[in-house]
């Protein structure tokens, strides 16, 4: 079965100080690692696609990371405005279609910066 | 281009009645996801749609559910006869071919 687990379940930092968020995931044959961003009563906002081992994506303080068993969410000098839930989710080589919809998501990490 | 729109954003049903959740597309995009988040749980996938197509329902509830995409008009995520247990946050999504898809901001049913 498709799983995705991330770690930690919650992060606390300091604003500046810079961390990472793992997501691990045993999927049949990956077909894309995406990150989302949610806010408290919101939709997921799109992050990040990656789609093979060594790829790196960046936008403004994050960078996403991927290797054959895992992914790093790197936030560097984070603001208060970056707290946020974060998710990753999977797409599987068995997801059928022509599309990128049907994911398996993991169930989050919620980061909180302090000022 | 306005984002995935989803109505209602709160939506309160006793149980027994049914419960009819809408979701307009970006436009441009021909594919339609819809996903549940139970309270303390992650996004959970179930059911992917096209223009009068089901792709695939493979997360879908054996019972009770349905969803359509009709040729006019927006995407229906039906439930019928509502349980406490359907009180979660619904989302759809939406996607163009072969880019990630893009979220609605949800509509967050209530059984009471």
């Amino acid at each position: 079965e498709d799983q995705v687990t991330q770690s930690p379940e919650a992060l606390r930092l300091q604003e500046g100080e810079s961390s990472s968020l793992n997501c691990s995931y045993t999927v049949s044959g990956l077909r894309g690692l995406f990150w989302y961003r949610q806010d408290p009563g919101k939709g997921p906002e799109f992050l990040f696609t990656l789609y093979s081992a060594g790829e790196e994506k960046e936008k403004e303080r994050l960078k996403a990371t991927l290797t054959k068993k895992e992914s790093f969410l790197h936030i560097t000098a984070p603001k208060p405005e970056d707290s946020a839930t974060y998710l990753c989710a999977a797409r599987p080589a068995n997801a059928g279609g022509t599309s990128y919809g049907k994911l398996t998501f993991g169930q989050g990490t919620i980061l909180t910066v302090h000022p | 281009n306005a984002g995935v729109m989803q109505n209602p954003r709160h939506l309160v049903r006793r149980r027994g009645q049914e419960a009819r959740l809408r979701c307009s597309p970006m436009k441009g995009h021909s594919h339609v996801y819809w996903y549940r988040q139970l309270p303390e749980e992650g996004l959970k996938f179930m059911v992917y749609l096209q223009k009068e197509n089901i792709i695939d329902e493979s997360g879908m509830p054996k019972e009770r559910f349905s969803a359509e995409f009709p040729k006019e008009g927006p995407s229906i995520l039906r439930i019928q006869q509502v349980v406490r247990g359907d009180s979660a946050a619904y989302f759809c999504a939406s996607s163009p071919v072969a880019t990630e898809a893009f979220f609605g901001q949800g509509t967050r049913l209530t059984v009471v």
